[in-house]
């Protein structure tokens, strides 16, 4: 079946500093999704990407959506400490005939003030 | 509005006991799915149904099973609980299936002891 890796798996990053985080599929995608998990809390998506080489923006996060359709990867700017979360990759297929996303494992991101 | 409810918040539940895991969602989106999150591994998908009337295995659907009467409503029962089934359950509900967003609920924490 299609598999995603995500990395980095954590972070810990100093308020202010960039973080970059990418994802890696073994199959094509015609859709990338980025989702943000806070503590006790769903997934809250965060930015959908749905043509190859798109770049995508909302606010301090800007994501892309490889040439290949293998790959995706999220910038977060000027970080502060709200961004302290868990961060999900996910792809579909719509070749493949089915609504099913495929999810990474979770970037996990800390911010030291 | 709501959007997507889920009840209970958790539950410890003893190993061979049945439960059902609620789930509600107020945007007349056609496609529900339930997840489990556990440490490691990310979010894997139980079952999913498309429309109403209709539902499909995912990648881990062994001991768990789902109804879809009505748009609004997409239940998860645990026959016979077990404590591999110990997890953070996830509902998400989508307009247009896997290439529109989907949209996550608050999660129960299930315990099977």
């Amino acid at each position: 079946g299609q598999q995603l890796n995500q990395s980095p798996q954590s972070m810990f990053i100093q308020e202010g500093e960039d973080v970059s985080m990418n994802c890696t599929s073994s199959s094509i995608f015609n859709t990338w999704l980025w989702y943000k998990q806070e503590p006790g809390e769903g997934p809250v998506l965060l930015i959908a990407l749905y043509k190859a080489g798109e770049l995508t923006s909302n606010g301090r996060l800007t994501a892309q959506f490889g040439i290949t359709r293998k790959d995706s990867f999220l910038n977060i700017s000027a970080s502060i400490p709200s961004d302290v979360g868990i961060y999900f990759c996910a792809g579909h297929d719509s070749g493949a005939g089915s609504y099913q996303l495929t999810f990474g494992k979770g970037t996990k991101l800390s911010v030291i003030p | 509005t709501a959007g997507i409810t889920q009840a209970p918040t958790s539950q410890i539940l003893a190993a061979g006991r049945s439960m059902t895991l609620r789930c509600t969602q107020d945007m007349r989106h056609n496609a529900m799915y339930w997840y489990r999150q556990d440490l490691g591994l990310g979010l894997r998908l139980i079952h999913y149904s498309n429309t109403a009337g209709t539902t499909g295995k995912g990648e881990v659907p062994d001991g768990y099973s789902v109804s879809r009467a009505n748009t609004d409503d997409f239940p998860l029962t645990l026959a016979s609980a077990v404590p591999s089934q110990t997890s953070v359950y996830f509902c998400a509900s989508s307009s247009q299936g896997s290439t529109d967003t989907q949209y996550f609920g608050p999660g129960t924490r299930l315990t099977v002891l």
